[in-house]
């Protein structure tokens, strides 16, 4: 059964800091592994889609990288903004998407 | 990307009740979708996968008596909540996934989600 782990729980930062999030899994028999915000009470959003055969995914501000073997992701937050405050999850997919418990992220003005 | 939806938003029900939440791929055929439940401050849970014109499979500790998944057509998938209680009360959100064969390329996209809420 995949267990997926993120680090850190919460993280307070103030604005224009970059920084990164961790998360990792422990079935690395993955196809791919998306990186999702949440904001207090909505759905999910999707930030960024690594395909098992890549190494990272890039989409403005933010970077993900993925280390398959070690069962490794980093999502990559640059120059972090108030409107980044949300938690973030990761969901490696080995088959069918599995969460961890997210990072939740709040950046100061 | 490609596009599900959820209806209802938001629902209300009594103790005792049932209700239907349907879940729609808009723009592809979803041969496999998944519901997962998302409880206050928690992540979310994984309750079945389900097959287009097949029983669905559920996950470990999950009635599936009580939590009733139909995917009769390619685009619709529902999850009906029989004789719902309080402790139903929770977040739900289907995934569609837009290919049957498992591959690297085959991606889950998310409905935006139902909240019930059993009075």
């Amino acid at each position: 059964k995949q267990e997926v782990t993120q680090i850190p729980a919460a993280l307070s930062v103030p604005e224009g800091e970059n920084l990164v999030l961790n998360c990792s899994f422990t079935d690395s028999a993955i196809y791919n592994l998306q990186w999702f915000r949440q904001d207090p009470g909505k759905g999910l959003t999707s930030l960024l889609l690594i395909q098992s055969s890549q190494r990272e995914q890039t989409s403005g501000r933010l970077n993900a990288s993925l280390d398959k073997s070690s069962g490794r992701s980093t999502l990559y937050i640059a120059a972090s903004q108030p409107g980044d405050s949300a938690t973030y999850l990761c969901a490696p997919n080995a088959g069918k998407s599995t969460f961890g418990d997210g990072t939740t992220l709040t950046v100061k003005p | 990307g490609a596009v599900v939806s959820q209806h209802p938003s938001r629902v209300i029900c009594k103790s005792g009740t049932s209700v239907k939440i349907e879940c729609r791929s808009l723009d592809f055929q979803a041969t496999t979708m998944f519901w997962y439940r998302q409880f206050p401050k928690q992540s979310l849970m994984l309750m079945a996968t389900s097959n287009e014109g097949s029983k669905a499979t559920y996950e470990q500790g999950v009635e599936k008596d009580k939590f009733l998944i139909n995917h009769a057509s390619l685009t619709l998938s529902t999850l009906t909540v029989t004789s719902a209680h309080p402790e139903d009360s929770s977040f739900y959100i289907c995934s569609a996934r837009d290919g049957p064969i498992l591959g690297s390329y085959n991606e889950q996209f998310f409905g935006p989600g139902t909240r019930l809420t059993v009075l």
